[in-house]
């Protein structure tokens, strides 16, 4: 499976944008970009993913890179319930299971 | 609430002993997986079934097994258990099995060795 790189850890105060980057320099073609995040004694809840276009949800935004070496969550608006730690996994088509690295743990102060 | 649930939730045990986590998806999902979460592994994969078939194997010792079954939940069986056993056991499930299938998590079973 292809790499993610991201920060360890990040914060950010509360109702700031939040912007959690990971780098995914040997990307394939086929490679789908996923976020996670795991709230504290919780499971992992999915966030978003994309492959090559910008993507929005309710939830967050994704920005990929042109050359989709990199790929950027953007948490518009951060409340103290998105802390969290996140997730950027790269899904090959054809490989369902999720491939968690160590996550970028986001504090939100107040 | 993901809608998947997973029984029990806290299960303390001794080193050499079996125990069972039962996992029941969400309504529809055909496909369930399972992760370990350990403070030094991080989360792993483990097991993947579909619709009753193993589908994906990860790292997954000899010593655990699991099977889906015709209602679709599942049971990931642990036996002679060892202290670095002890990890918080995860199962998710998706609709089919599709690489862009939103995996929903459930709560976890915390696995206790003594």
């Amino acid at each position: 499976d292809a790499k993610t790189t991201q920060p360890n850890s990040m914060e950010s105060n509360e109702e700031e944008p939040v912007h959690l980057p990971c780098n995914h320099s040997t990307i394939s073609g086929t490679d789908y970009i996923h976020w996670y995040r795991q709230l504290p004694s919780q499971g992992p809840e999915y966030v978003i993913h994309g492959l090559t276009s910008n993507v929005n949800n309710r939830m967050a935004s994704l920005a990929i890179a042109e050359d989709r070496k990199s790929s950027t969550l953007i948490l518009h608006r951060a409340t103290l319930r998105d802390a969290a730690v996140y997730y950027c996994i790269l899904r090959n088509f054809g490989n369902e299971k999720l491939t968690f690295g160590t996550g970028t743990r986001l504090t939100i102060i107040p | 609430d993901s809608g998947v649930t997973q029984t029990p939730k806290h299960l303390i045990t001794a080193t050499g002993q079996r125990v069972t986590l039962r996992c029941s998806p969400r309504s529809g999902d055909l496909s369930v997986y399972w992760y370990q979460q350990s403070l030094d592994q991080g989360l792993q994969f483990l097991i993947q079934y579909y619709n009753g078939e193993e589908r994906a194997k990860g790292n997954i010792l000899e010593r655990f097994s699991a099977q889906q079954f015709p209602d679709l939940h599942s049971e990931l069986n642990l036996s002679s258990l060892e202290l670095g056993d002890s990890a918080l056991y995860f199962c998710a499930s998706s609709l089919g099995g599709a690489s862009t299938d939103t995996q929903y998590f459930g709560p976890g079973t915390r696995l206790t060795v003594l």
